[in-house]
């Protein structure tokens, strides 16, 4: 069976630090992957979505980025964290039509 | 473009009661539509999808939904609310990417509380 793997689970990091977090999905080859963000009462909002190794696409413009270096590995990074980027990110993954399955999340907390 | 319009950001009911969560969508294709569920710090969970057939769709936990395209409604039920109900419930739609591929878009979600 397929699971996701995301880590860590929280995250608490300085203004103008470095940021990388990690997906990992088993089970499955080629999925698409993607990184959403969640702000209370706004719903999720889709950062980033890549159909294969290396082709990432962005959704919104931001002070973040996204990276597949491998089939099922997919990495969310900032070169410098702003107090704006605090919130829960979740990583997910599809089939071509299918529901998508998510990670647990990672709570992220720049401060 | 597709887009999931869920009404009222906080429900309330008692237990035994029941559930009604609702949820429109705007879709230029036929829809795939999806309910998940979100306990607190954690990620979300399938209850059930629509995708073709049935148009009422029976899911985990006792919930269903029915998709009414006339209506272009996808409200989640459950005759009969339980404390372990209380979540966020997403309601949301599969849309076509212009760089190719699909994701799925998001209501903003429903909070669900149950009273004793």
């Amino acid at each position: 069976s397929q699971t996701i793997h995301q880590w860590p689970a929280t995250l608490v990091q300085p203004v103008g630090s470095p940021l990388s977090l990690e997906c990992t999905v088993e089970g499955t080859s080629n999925p698409n992957l993607y990184w959403y963000r969640q702000a209370a009462g706004r719903g999720l909002q889709l950062l980033f979505y890549s159909v294969g190794i290396g082709q990432i696409s962005s959704e919104v413009p931001q002070n973040l980025s996204a990276s597949r270096p491998q089939d099922r590995q997919f990495i969310l990074s900032s070169k410098k964290l702003l107090l704006s980027d605090s919130g829960f990110y979740l990583c997910a993954w599809r089939g071509a039509w299918t529901e998508a399955f998510f990670g647990q999340g990672t709570r992220l907390t720049v401060v | 473009a597709q887009s999931v319009t869920q009404l009222g950001s906080h429900v309330s009911v008692s237990e035994g009661a029941l559930v009604l969560l609702r949820c429109n969508y705007s879709s230029s294709v036929p829809p795939y539509l999806f309910w998940y569920v979100q306990y607190p710090n954690q990620g979300l969970q399938l209850l059930l999808k629509y995708t073709t057939g049935a148009t009422l769709v029976k899911g985990i936990n006792g919930f269903e939904a029915e998709f009414k395209k006339s209506e272009t409604s996808f409200h989640l039920t459950k005759p009969s609310a339980h404390m372990s109900d209380a979540a966020e419930y997403f309601c949301a739609v599969s849309a076509i990417l212009t760089g190719g591929g699909n994701k799925l878009t998001f209501g903003t979600g429903t909070q669900l509380k149950v009273e004793l």
